[in-house]
C-alpha cells in the first residue's frame, strides 16, 4: 500500500526556515517524481515544485512564488522528500502536501495519484 | 506561463443533476489535464488523467473531455459523496498551476 506521511511542520516567523519531510512507503522513491503542492487557508491549491525520477537525475523545477527561497530534494535511504523552506513569509502560510507523480496514459504525463495528509505550516510574528 | 481558468467558482446541484465544470488553458495544452475532487480537511483525489481517462476505482458516472485550450468534467448523475470542491491541473512542464477550482454544494 501506497503511504506517505508528512512531518516538521508549526510556527516560524517570517524570515525563518522550516523543513518539511516526507516518508513514502509501498513504492520505491527512485523510480517516481515528487511533487510538493500547498493550500492556503480558504484557497485553492498550489503547486510548490517537483522533482524527477532518477532517470531525469531527481531535477528539480520550481513555482515562481518559491523560487531561490525553496528546495527540494531526497534521501533514498530514508525512502524520504524533503521540501527545505527559507526566507519564509507571512503568504507561505500553507497546508503542505506531498504526492507521488505516477506515469499515467499514453501520452507520458505524470499525474500526482497518491498525497499525503498534509502538514500546517504557519508563518507569523 | 500558462494559466488555467475554472469556471463557474460555484455550483448549486441535487442529487441526480447532470453537472458540468470547464477549465479553459491560456495555450495549447494538448490533453495533458487532470481534474482532482476534494473533500474539506483531506488531501485531493485524483479523478481524471490525460483529460479523458477515469483513474482506477473512479465511478462511471465522472467522465472528462477535451483537448487543446477546453476542458470538461461531467458527472452525469450527482451522488451526495460529490459534493466537494475539483480543480484541474495542467501537467505541461513547468509550472503546474491549478484551476481556481469549482465548489459544488447542495
Amino acid at each position: 500500500e501506497v503511504r506517505l506521511v508528512e512531518s516538521g511542520g508549526g510556527l516560524v516567523q517570517p524570515g525563518g526556515s522550516l523543513r518539511l519531510s516526507c516518508e513514502a512507503s509501498g513504492f520505491t522513491l527512485g523510480d517516481h517524481y515528487m511533487e510538493w503542492v500547498r493550500q492556503a487557508p480558504g484557497k485553492g491549491l498550489e503547486w510548490v515544485g517537483r522533482s524527477r525520477d532518477k532517470t531525469k537525475s531527481y531535477t528539480t523545477d520550481y513555482a515562481a512564488s518559491v523560487k531561490g527561497r525553496f528546495t527540494i530534494s531526497r534521501d533514498h535511504s530514508q525512502n524520504s522528500l524533503y521540501l527545505q523552506m527559507n526566507s519564509l513569509k507571512t503568504e507561505d502560510t500553507a497546508v503542505y502536501y506531498c504526492a507521488r507523480s505516477g506515469l499515467l496514459g499514453a501520452t507520458g504525463g505524470h499525474y500526482c495519484d497518491y498525497w499525503g495528509q498534509g502538514i500546517l505550516v504557519s508563518v507569523s510574528s | 506561463d500558462i494559466q488555467l481558468t475554472q469556471s463557474p467558482s460555484f455550483l448549486s446541484a441535487s442529487v441526480g443533476d447532470r453537472v458540468t465544470i470547464t477549465c479553459r488553458a491560456s495555450q495549447d495544452i494538448n490533453i495533458h489535464l487532470g481534474w482532482f475532487q476534494q473533500k474539506p480537511g483531506k488531501a485531493p483525489k485524483l479523478l481524471i488523467y490525460g483529460a479523458s481517462t477515469l483513474q482506477s476505482g473512479v465511478p462511471s458516472r465522472f467522465s472528462g473531455s477535451g483537448s487543446g485550450t477546453e476542458f470538461t468534467l461531467t458527472i452525469s448523475s450527482l451522488q451526495p459523496e460529490d459534493f466537494a470542491t475539483y480543480y484541474c491541473q495542467q501537467l505541461q512542464c513547468c509550472p503546474l498551476p491549478f484551476g481556481g477550482g469549482t465548489k459544488v454544494e447542495i
